[in-house]
């Protein structure tokens, strides 16, 4: 079956601006986490939705927000961009039990000028 | 709270060799632990799961790490690194009561040396 697919791979934004990325998870998985990926921090937890409700929350601010549909997929929304936010965003689908395997998707690269 | 810390951010073995990658983690509650790769450019994948079911667990690639609770670590091992295991390789925990957040951490990029 088709595996967790990103869209768009890479953007580039400039400061101030927002920003929004898309995750499509594997068919029947109801969960959908998305992580933050950069050479200072390693890998944060941003947020997990399951069945259009947010289910986990990181610590990250407000500007960071996300949202599922009701056929799974999930955008993730940055908004007043800052050159911090520059990094891979991961997103990961799964059944949604407890500690099942996550599949990842390959990434969206955001770079902030 | 949760954490995983892993020694060595960089571990370099010629082909051939043991390949040992360490981690080791704190949780309040028995944890489910994680090893995923990750290739240059590319998302993470899923090497090997711990969930109590058995303490040593074999993974993909040849991959198997032992679960020792008294020692609280989650070693990656392979008995023979081939160049193609080149790659970052990350720890990650869970506490099976959060849904699916994981904990990760720094990651280890392993070199190999042909």
């Amino acid at each position: 079956k088709a595996g967790v697919t990103q869209t768009p791979r890479y953007l580039i934004k400039t400061r101030g601006q927002q920003v929004t990325l898309s995750c499509s998870p594997i068919s029947g998985h109801r969960s959908v986490s998305w992580y933050q990926q950069t050479p200072g921090q390693g890998l944060q937890f941003l947020f997990e939705y399951f069945s259009e409700t947010q289910r986990n929350k990181g610590n990250f601010p407000g500007r960071f927000s996300g949202r599922q549909f009701s056929n799974s997929r999930s955008e993730m929304n940055v908004s007043t961009l800052e050159l911090g936010d520059s990094a891979l965003y991961l997103c990961a689908s799964s059944d949604g039990t407890a500690n099942t395997e996550a599949f990842f998707g390959q990434g969206t690269r955001l770079t902030v000028v | 709270a949760q954490s995983v810390t892993q020694l060595g951010s960089h571990v370099s073995v010629s082909e051939g060799a043991l390949v040992l990658l360490r981690c080791n983690y704190s949780s309040s509650v028995p944890p489910y632990l994680f090893w995923y790769v990750q290739y240059p450019n590319q998302g993470l994948q899923l090497l090997l799961k711990y969930t109590s079911a058995a303490t040593l667990v074999k993974g993909i690639n040849g991959f198997e790490a032992e679960f020792k609770k008294s020692e609280t670590s989650f070693h990656l091992t392979k008995p023979s690194a081939h160049m193609s295991d080149a790659a970052e390789y990350f720890c990650a925990v869970s506490d099976g009561r959060t849904g699916n957040k994981l904990v990760f951490g720094a990651g280890t990029i392993l070199r190999v040396k042909s």
